[in-house]
Formats: structure tokens, sequence, C-alpha cells
């Protein structure tokens, strides 16, 4: 069965960091992206980050480009987001998303809560 | 970026009617195009890709048409089940891959 498992969450101070990790299963994993996509309890879905096949060209939405970095490894078939600088507005439910050009599997995701 | 949006915000529907959901892109995104249902608690499940074709496993009252900038689903005859919250998304330019702010679905 193909599925995609993060794990990581939690609560963290503001300015604090976290790393969040997605292990894939079930199908072969270099021949996907990934992506990172969040949500706001009760809100909508917002993408975050994406990362190419072999890890070597990665994008960001502007609200977290400089301060959260995503990178795989295929030997373990994970991929993760390291968060840096996190801020109160960071609070969601990450998921993360396997690339179709569409998102065709996606997590349960894990909670991150950001504050004081 | 292309900003995605969908009307209307909530729709409610009686259980067995036809729906259609509209969602409108800023600028022409061709047929790249998913949509996508979140049940609560859940995470998304994608329906529709290429703006019409059904992913795998997907039930046949879930169509999908539009190109350019004007797209729509339509869930032929409502099923319980199916109450939940519709998000469409482009993915023709990128990054950012947008999402529509979403469509959800009640029972009347």
């Amino acid at each position: 069965e193909e599925q995609l498992e993060e794990s990581g969450g939690g609560l963290v101070q503001p300015g604090g960091s976290l790393r969040l990790s997605c292990a894939a299963s079930g199908f072969i994993f270099t021949n996907h992206w990934m992506h990172w996509v969040r949500q706001v309890p009760g809100k909508g879905l917002v993408w975050v980050s994406r990362i190419n096949n072999d890890g070597s060209d990665t994008s960001y939405a502007d609200s977290v480009k400089g301060r959260f970095s995503i990178s795989r490894d295929n030997d373990k078939n994970t991929v993760s987001l390291q968060m840096n600088s996190l801020r109160v507005e960071d609070t969601a439910i990450y998921f993360c998303a396997r690339d179709y050009w569409y998102f065709d599997l996606w997590g349960r995701g894990t909670l991150v809560t950001v504050s004081s | 970026e292309t900003v995605m949006t969908q009307s209307p915000a909530t729709l409610s529907v009686s259980p067995g009617e036809r729906v259609s959901l509209s969602c409108r892109a800023s600028q022409s995104i061709s047929n790249n195009l998913a949509w996508y249902q979140q049940r609560p608690g859940q995470a998304p499940r994608l329906l529709i890709y290429g703006a019409s074709t059904r992913a795998t496993g997907i039930p046949a009252r879930f169509s999908g048409s539009g190109s350019g900038t004007e797209f729509t689903l339509t869930i032929s005859s409502l099923q319980s089940e199916d109450f939940a919250v519709y998000y469409c998304q482009q993915y023709h330019k990128w990054p950012p891959f947008t999402f529509g702010q979403g469509t959800m679905l009640e029972i009347k």
C-alpha cells in the first residue's frame, strides 16, 4: 500500500526550530518530486515547498523562504522540512504530498504549534 | 502568482441532488487543474486532475470540466459521504502551486 507518514510536529516557542519528517512506503520514492503543504485548522490549503527527485532543486513559498529548508534522503525514503525562526503564523497542520504535478498521495499530517 | 477563486464558499444541498462547484483562475492555466476533497479530520484526497480526469478509485458521479480560467466540479447525485470541503489547485505556473479557498458542501 502506498503511504506517507509525517512526524516531528509539536509545540515550539516563537523564534525556535523544528524538523518535520515524512516517511514514504509502497512506491518508488525516487520517481517523484515531493511537497509540503500546510493548513491552519479550519482554514484552506497552502503550498509550502517542493523538492525534485534527486534533491538538487527546491522551491519555497515566499512566506517561508529563507527560514525553511526541504531535503530528502532517497536511501531512507524520507523527505524533511527544517523550520527555523518559527513565527506564530506558522502554526498549522503540515502535510507531505507526492507530486504528479498535482498531489496524488497525502499523509495524515503533523500539527505544529508556535506559541509562547 | 495565479490566484484561484472558488464559489460559493458554502453550499447547502440535500442528498441525491446534483451540485456544481466553480473555480476561476486569475490567468489561463490550460487544463492544469486538480480538485481535492477533504473530510473533517482527514487529509485531502485527489478527485480530478487535468481538469476532467478522475483519479483512481473515484466514483463516476464526480466529473470535472473547463479549461483556461473557468472550471467546474459536478457531483451528479450527492451521497452522505460527499459532504466535505472541496479545493481546486493549479499546477500550470509555479512556484507557487496555488489552491482555491475551498467550497464547503453542507447538508440542507
